[in-house]
């Protein structure tokens, strides 16, 4: 099993802030996906990426996979109380293994 | 109803007891899988059914049976089961047969999952 180590755990801002999480393992993975949990919900896919040194862009937020493909970023522009939740990074190939998440709260 | 749902929504149970979660997927996919989310623990993969039938059992103890009856349906069935199986138990399906092998490259849609608490 592909280990994935997501940091911080808990992240708590003011609105308007800029935020940063991040996904890292020793094993070298041919993609990365990072996903939204909302409380009471399940898992939304936001982003796949798939080369190393990618950045993608959606909207507010800028995902960065690593040029070794051993390593993940997102970053959250001006963080808006719709930001909140649990964002998990996920990767593999026949299976799927996922960080234990990083919650993120967004105080107005 | 669109994507995927799961009933009950909530369950509790005691240790004797015998119930199923019920998953159905409206999106003609070929894999669905079953998910346990702990507090502060990854999601662990527990059942793969590709093309209904199953490809993964990841160590899961024979209290937890899944049952694909068809493509769009998956049952997990309990019984006996600990305290310590309280968590949220969550469906995903995808498009591709699970021996593709592009599980990063295809999207997971979950149901909104089944919060079980055991007594």
């Amino acid at each position: 099993t592909q280990l994935l180590e997501q940091s911080p755990q808990f992240l708590s801002i003011q609105e308007g802030e800029n935020l940063t999480v991040y996904c890292n393992s020793s094993s070298v993975f041919s993609s990365l996906q990072w996903y939204r949990q909302e409380p009471g919900e399940g898992p939304v896919l936001l982003v796949t990426v798939v080369t190393g040194g990618e950045v993608k862009k959606l909207k507010r937020l800028t995902f960065q996979f690593g040029d070794a493909r051993k390593d993940s970023s997102l970053h959250i522009t001006a963080a808006q109380p719709g930001d909140t939740g649990l964002y998990l990074c996920a990767g593999g190939d026949y299976k799927l293994s996922f960080g234990a998440g990083t919650t993120v709260t967004v105080r107005a | 109803e669109t994507g995927v749902t799961q009933t009950p929504r909530h369950l509790v149970m005691g240790m004797t007891n015998k119930k199923s979660l019920k998953c159905e997927q409206h999106l003609g996919h070929n894999a669905m899988y079953w998910y346990k989310q702990s507090a502060k623990k990854p999601l662990e993969l527990m059942f793969v059914y590709s093309l209904e039938e199953r490809v993964e059992n990841n160590s899961v103890p024979s209290r937890f049976s899944p049952e694909c009856p068809n493509s769009s349906h998956l049952f997990l069935h309990l019984h006996t089961l600990q305290p310590e199986d309280s968590a949220l138990y969550l469906c995903a399906s995808s498009q591709e047969p699970y021996f593709v092998g592009q599980a990063a490259l295809d999207t997971q849609y979950f149901g909104p999952g089944t919060r079980l608490t055991v007594l």
